[in-house]
């Protein structure tokens, strides 16, 4: 079955440096979530889209964009890159049945940002 | 604030007993709470979901209890096994935002033979 496909796997950048990290959602899912998962840390909601449109936005900074396009693939777009930004980012989609419920989130691997 | 909590110990079990795991949260009013697993270095991936008119659900030697009473949901591994060594999050709905899903801290499980 297909799954959440993310890219790059991996990727180093320096500080003040741009990243852009791309999902493909499952096909006919129609949410997509971005999340921060630092070391030893529980993943952390960045933001999230329904249908296209910003659904829901977390602790994302402000250095930090995203956007769904009309494939349902979405990218995070993170610019002055910090130390502190290094960590485990994942992307998971799911299927909205109704106002309050989701289906469960099926993540994929992550992108491993290092900041150097 | 929303607050989910789970133990933040490791649990040390000897394969073949049942690893009990707790997640407890405040103010909310979830419709479901999920339980997820997370090895080192790879996404979370589902195992089950529970809604809040479910009192128990089961899968496999998986077993949830979903008390919205006392505002916890614990979480059986029965027979354990080495292979079922991993951390395991508890995810709720933010009440505020459909589908935002929250994660707890997570409760690392380590099943030696």
């Amino acid at each position: 079955a297909a799954g959440v496909i993310q890219s790059p796997r991996h990727l180093i950048k320096e500080k003040r440096e741009t990243a852009t990290l791309k999902c493909y959602p499952i096909p006919r899912h129609d949410t997509v979530y971005w999340y921060q998962q630092g070391p030893g840390q529980d993943p952390q909601f960045l933001i999230s889209f329904y249908e296209k449109m910003q659904s829901d936005k977390g602790s994302i900074p402000d250095r930090f964009s995203a956007q769904q396009f009309s494939d349902y693939h979405s990218e995070l777009n993170m610019s002055s890159l910090e130390l502190g930004d290094s960590a485990l980012y994942f992307c998971a989609s799911s299927l909205q049945r109704n106002v309050r419920v989701n289906t469960e989130a099926f993540f994929g691997q992550g992108t491993r940002l290092t900041v150097v | 604030s929303q607050k989910i909590e789970q133990n933040s110990e490791a649990l040390n079990i000897q394969e073949g007993k049942t690893a009990t795991l707790t997640c407890n949260y405040t103010n909310y009013s979830p419709a479901y709470l999920q339980w997820y697993r997370q090895d080192p270095g790879r996404g979370p991936v589902f195992l089950l979901l529970i809604r809040e008119n479910e009192k128990e659900k089961r899968k496999e030697r998986l077993k949830v209890t979903f008390d919205t009473t006392l505002k916890q949901s614990l979480f059986h591994i029965t027979a354990s096994q080495p292979a079922d060594s991993a951390t395991y999050l508890c995810a709720l709905p933010k009440t505020d935002s459909w589908g935002k899903l929250q994660f707890g801290a997570g409760t690392q499980v380590v099943v030696t033979p």
